[in-house]
Order: structure tokens, then C-alpha cells, then sequence
């Protein structure tokens, strides 16, 4: 398995601004992912945080507006960039092991304003 | 468009009985499927992982998969008031990428 903390575990913040999202595993480890799941929905994968190179987004989501990076196998930031109230969410962060199992941090509430 | 379908319930059982939950997906080439428990407020957490045809069993738990007809079902035996959450169902597409199930609400009345 993986232990992964996130920082900040909630944040509020006024539209406009920006907040970073940090993720740290225990080990190191090849895949890791950001998702976003708002109120009452399921999980929505924003992309795939690649270590030495850019993150693959998935459709709907684009770099200006969720800037990643991945310096290490154990880290990964997560930025929410211009935020909107739409941008309400939980943030998680997520991590594959050798035995294709997916663990997930305990996210990042964040609301708004 | 792979999809990983959910009756989003909520399903509710009484304390005691076996609650089961399914999980339907559309594209045949998924190899690797999992169930997922989420407590209001908190993140997923891994129940069980279940990659061959037939039943696998873990403690009061059963992952149950069938490929020619493309569910998987989660069933929970004795069920305590504990396991009240949402289930999600997840399937690996490609080696690559977790789809997620919408989830199915459970609550077990005590």
C-alpha cells in the first residue's frame, strides 16, 4: 500500500486567486493522478502527473488552469488557477502501485467565494 | 466512450442481511476491476480488486465477476450499520486509466 498526505486538507478562498494543492507519498512511485469530486458526484480524473515531463489532461481540463507538476517520484502540486465558485470541489491525489492498485490522499476540500 | 455504470440507490438493507451492489461496463478489453467504500467526507478506500471470472471472497465481503455479460457485483454479508457508505466501482481501461462508477449509496438500518 501508500500513504499519502495532501496539503491543505481545506481551504476558502476568493475567486480571482490561485491555491496549490501538494501531494506526498511515502514511496516512490511511478503513476500518480489528480482528481476532482464535487458534492454527491462521483470521481472526475483531471490528469496524470508524469515525473520529468508534462501532465496528460484529460478532455475538459487544460495546463492554464490546472498547472501540475512532479519533480520526484514522491511529490506532486496540484494548482487551481483563476478560481470560480465552480471550482468548489474536493481535490485528491492518487497513486498506483507495482500491483495496479490505486490509493487515494485523503483531498483537499476547497470552497469559492 | 467507456463507461462504468452505478445504480445510484440508495440501496438499504436491514442489520444483518446481504447487501449487493452491481456494477455494469461497456468495453470488453477491461482486465481489472475494483470496489471502492467512501465515508461521507472522507476519500475511497480500496476494498477489494478482482481480475478472473467467478468469486472472490474477503472476510464478509464477495467481488463477483462475470466478462461475457460485463458486471462485476460486490456483496456484503452480515451487513453492520458501519458499512453504510457509497461503493464505488472502478475499471481499469487500456493498463492505464481508473473509470469510476457514479457509486451506489448503501445504508443498513440497525
Amino acid at each position: 500500500s501508500a500513504v499519502i498526505s495532501q496539503k491543505p486538507s481545506r481551504d476558502i478562498c476568493q475567486r480571482g486567486t490561485s491555491l496549490t494543492i501538494q501531494c506526498q507519498v511515502d514511496s516512490q512511485v511511478t503513476m500518480m493522478f489528480w482528481y476532482r469530486q464535487q458534492p454527491g458526484q462521483s470521481l472526475t480524473l483531471i490528469a496524470t502527473a508524469n515525473q520529468g515531463s508534462e501532465a496528460t489532461y484529460e478532455s475538459g481540463f487544460v495546463i492554464d488552469k490546472f498547472p501540475i507538476s512532479r519533480p520526484n517520484l514522491t511529490f506532486s502540486t496540484l494548482t487551481v488557477s483563476n478560481m470560480s465558485p465552480e471550482d468548489s470541489s474536493i481535490y485528491l491525489c492518487s497513486v498506483r502501485t507495482e500491483g495496479e492498485t490505486q490509493y487515494f490522499g485523503p483531498g483537499t476540500r476547497l470552497l469559492v467565494l | 466512450q467507456k463507461e462504468v455504470e452505478q445504480n445510484s440507490g440508495p440501496l438499504s438493507v436491514p442489520e444483518g442481511a446481504i447487501a449487493s451492489l452491481n456494477c455494469t461496463y461497456s468495453d470488453r478489453g477491461s482486465q481489472s476491476f475494483f470496489w471502492y467504500r467512501q465515508y461521507s467526507g472522507k476519500s475511497p478506500e480500496l476494498i477489494m480488486s478482482i481480475y478472473s471470472n467467478g468469486d472472490k471472497e474477503d472476510g464478509r465481503f464477495t467481488a463477483q465477476l462475470n466478462k461475457a455479460s460485463q458486471y462485476v457485483s460486490l456483496l456484503i454479508r452480515d451487513s453492520q450499520p458501519s458499512d453504510s457508505a457509497t461503493y464505488l466501482c472502478a475499471v481499469i481501461y487500456n493498463f492505464n486509466k481508473f473509470y469510476f462508477g457514479s457509486g451506489t449509496k448503501l445504508n443498513v438500518k440497525p
